[in-house]
């Protein structure tokens, strides 16, 4: 089942400028943590953010979450061409201690060189 | 981090036969993986949590006797599509996470593609 929509599905961008994908979820969280994927291959963790923290950074993303909306959003900055790849952001909904990660539809990510 | 290592990459199968998936975690000890099946420019669907020493735990629509997944140790996992369709092939990936914290990252297989003919 998926958690929620992201947006948007495809985002088009010249090397150097920033890139804003939106994730959108519907359960309570324990975390939201985001995900990147070059074509074909596995993920790749990028960034966590717990339930109780509102802004996250690291290197040039920054994380910012909303949960009140139901939302968060990853922000790349400075991006560059080695930035392509698929973008997603999973939900750990955590009631028990499953573990199971929740993901988004996936923005897809092409920074032109 | 912790590497996941899922085998084979690809494979290639006959409608009929059935092909097994190896998900190793090697430098923990994983006591729960999970199963993700992903389509051309899809998201992760996640098919089942996979639970060392006891049965899986399969998401609501997803075909426990086709998807044979067993947890036999601490640090492998593995999916068996069985009697496999066409409408099987599909790149399928392996996770797994330190559950001691729920907050903690996902560690992901290379994932294995599959094509049925």
């Amino acid at each position: 089942s998926q958690q929620g929509e992201e947006d948007p599905q495809a985002l088009s961008i010249q090397e150097g400028e920033n890139a804003t994908m939106n994730c959108s979820y519907k359960t309570s969280i324990n975390n939201l943590q985001w995900y990147r994927q070059n074509s074909g291959r596995g993920l790749v963790h990028l960034i966590l953010i717990r339930s109780n923290e509102r802004e996250k950074h690291s290197g040039r993303l920054r994380v910012t979450l909303d949960t009140s909306k139901k939302s968060s959003s990853l922000l790349i900055t400075a991006s560059r061409a080695a930035d392509t790849a698929s973008y997603f952001c999973a939900t750990d909904a955590g009631s028990g201690n499953t573990g199971k990660l929740i993901f988004g539809q996936g923005t897809t990510l092409q920074v032109k060189p | 981090g912790a590497v996941v290592s899922q085998h084979p990459s690809r494979v290639i199968c006959k409608s009929g036969t059935s092909v097994k998936i190896e998900c190793r975690s090697l430098d923990f000890q994983a006591t729960t993986m999970f199963w993700y099946r992903q389509f051309p420019k899809q998201s992760l669907m996640l098919m089942a949590t996979s639970n060392e020493g006891s049965k899986a735990t399969y998401e609501q629509g997803v075909e426990k006797d086709k998807f044979l997944i067993n947890h036999a140790s601490l640090t492998l996992s593995t999916l068996t599509v069985t009697s496999a369709h066409p409408e099987d092939s599909s790149f399928y990936i392996c996770s797994a996470r330190f559950l001691q914290d729920k907050n903690t990252e996902a560690f992901f297989g290379q994932g294995t593609r599959l094509t049925v003919v």
